[in-house]
């Protein structure tokens, strides 16, 4: 079955304390990237990735780290977290190319306190 | 600022009533998509449209798109209390060398049975 997998689903820290959000695909997609999603404000784009070792940032990468090792892989890293990424967030997948759809992960819902 | 706006932010009709969304943009785009969540899980891709068709039937979906008002409209006819989700428009466009999906802030649609 086609999907994005992230993990944790859940996920309660302390500010300050290094976490890692993973995100993998198995549809061997070029294309993925990280939204997070607040309340008025939709899903805006954290960082995305066209291909292996390559990453750039989004609209709000400030705070947040990623790598690109391997095609299926793109984990979300926060190397300080604080509580305003208290957030839910979401890894996508899909083809490069126009007119390609996007394929969801199940989300992550991260409190910092 | 958001590339695609949906209207209205929140939506309530009765089971069988017809529910119309509606997404206004910024820029040009190459095609516009619409995505549905259930309360907080991953978006579901429904529907995609080119910027060169004008109108699109899924099932129950119907979706249009004037480019030269930089809208478009999800309708969904016969609606179900099944239906009952937040639904986005994600618009994706060339950005520095690669299509960006953006997504609206979404419209909250009670179906009440």
């Amino acid at each position: 079955e086609a999907q994005v997998t992230q993990n944790p689903r859940y996920l309660i820290t302390v500010t300050g304390k290094k976490l890692t959000v993973t995100c993998s695909q198995n549809m061997n997609h070029e294309y993925m990237s990280w939204y997070r999603q607040d309340p008025g404000l939709g899903l805006r784009q954290i960082y995305y990735s066209m291909n292996v070792e390559v990453t750039d940032k989004g609209d709000v990468p400030e705070g947040y780290k990623v790598s690109r090792k391997e095609k299926r892989n793109f984990p979300l890293i926060l190397e300080s977290p604080s509580p305003n990424q208290t957030s839910l967030y979401f890894c996508a997948s899909r083809e490069q190319g126009l007119n390609t759809e996007a394929f969801f992960g199940q989300g992550t819902r991260l409190t910092v306190v | 600022s958001q590339q695609g706006e949906e209207d209205p932010q929140a939506l309530s009709i009765q089971e069988g009533e017809n529910a119309t969304m509606n997404c206004s943009y910024k820029t040009s785009i190459n095609n516009l998509q619409w995505y549905r969540q259930n309360s907080g899980r991953g978006l579901v891709h429904l529907i995609l449209i080119r910027s060169n068709e004008r109108e699109k039937h899924s099932g129950r979906l119907r979706v249009t798109l004037d480019t030269s008002k930089k809208s478009s409209s999800l309708l969904i006819t016969a609606s179900r209390a099944a239906d009952t989700a937040s639904y986005f428009c994600a618009t994706d466009a060339d950005s520095g060398g690669y299509q960006k999906v953006t997504f609206g802030i979404g419209t909250k649609l009670q179906v009440i049975p």
